[in-house]
C-alpha cells in the first residue's frame, strides 16, 4: 500500500464552486502533515501545514483525522489561479517528507 | 524568504556523459534533498543528507551519488547519464524539526 494515496483528478469546477481533496495515509506514527501546490512545470510550494485541530487560510481549510488516517483541502470560492496540482505531504520524525503523487484542480470560466 | 537555487534551469547531455546539479540554499538548513519526477510517478527521492559529508539513499539512488561538502551546496552527480535518467530534477531544502521543505526551481535534464 502506499504511504499517501490521493485521486488523481482531474477535478474540473466552475469558478466559484467549492472543491474538496482527501488524502489517505498509511503510517499512524506520522506527525506532520502540509498541502503542497505545484504548477505545471514549476516547483511545488508550501500551500499550508495542517493542524490537529484544523486550520483556515483564507478560502483554504485543512483537516486531519488521525482516527480514519486521512487529511482534507477544502477550496471555497474557486479561482482561475486556483488551477494546480495539490500535493499532500507527511512527515514522521525528522525523516524525508513522503509526498503523494497529486490530485490536478482545473478551474473553468 | 528561503531561497533554494539550482544551477540550471535547462540542461541536454548525451548519453554517457558525467552530469553534475549543483543546489544552493542560503537559509543554514542541515537537511537537503534531491527528487526527480517524472509524468505519472510523483516525486521521487533520490538521495538526501542530514548534515555535511552526510549522505543517504532513498528511493531510487541507483546510477546517481551525491556529495555535500559545505553545508549550503548539495550535488547531485550522474556517473554516466542514460536516456531513463531524462526527467525534472528538484533540490529542496528544510531545517530539522517540524519544518516543510522549500523546493529549488528545478532542473529540466534530457539525456540524449
Amino acid at each position: 500500500r502506499k504511504e499517501v494515496e490521493q485521486d488523481p483528478g482531474p477535478f474540473n469546477v466552475p469558478e466559484g464552486a467549492t472543491v474538496a481533496f482527501n488524502c489517505t495515509y498509511s503510517n499512524s506514527a506520522s506527525q506532520s502533515f502540509f498541502w503542497y501546490r505545484q504548477d505545471c512545470r514549476k516547483e511545488p510550494k508550501l500551500l499550508m501545514s495542517v493542524y490537529s485541530s484544523g486550520n483556515e487560510d483564507g478560502r483554504f481549510t485543512a483537516q486531519l483525522n488521525r482516527a480514519s488516517q486521512y487529511i482534507s483541502l477544502l477550496i471555497r470560492d474557486s479561482k482561475l489561479s486556483d488551477s494546480a496540482t495539490y500535493l499532500c505531504v507527511r512527515r514522521s520524525g525528522n525523516t524525508p517528507l513522503v509526498f503523494g503523487k497529486g490530485t490536478r484542480l482545473s478551474v473553468i470560466a | 524568504d528561503v531561497k533554494v537555487t539550482q544551477s540550471s534551469r535547462y540542461l541536454v547531455k548525451r548519453t554517457g556523459e558525467k552530469v553534475f546539479l549543483e543546489c544552493v540554499q542560503d537559509m543554514d538548513h542541515e537537511n537537503m534533498f534531491w527528487y526527480r519526477q517524472d509524468p505519472g510517478l510523483g516525486l521521487r527521492l533520490i538521495y538526501f543528507s542530514y548534515d555535511v559529508k552526510m549522505k543517504e539513499k532513498g528511493d531510487i539512488p541507483e546510477g546517481y551519488s551525491v556529495s555535500r561538502e559545505k553545508k549550503e551546496r548539495f550535488s547531485l552527480i550522474l556517473e554516466s547519464a542514460s536516456t531513463n535518467q531524462t526527467s525534472m530534477y528538484l533540490c529542496a531544502s528544510r531545517q530539522t524539526g517540524d519544518q516543510p521543505q522549500h523546493f529549488g526551481d528545478g532542473t529540466r535534464l534530457s539525456i540524449l
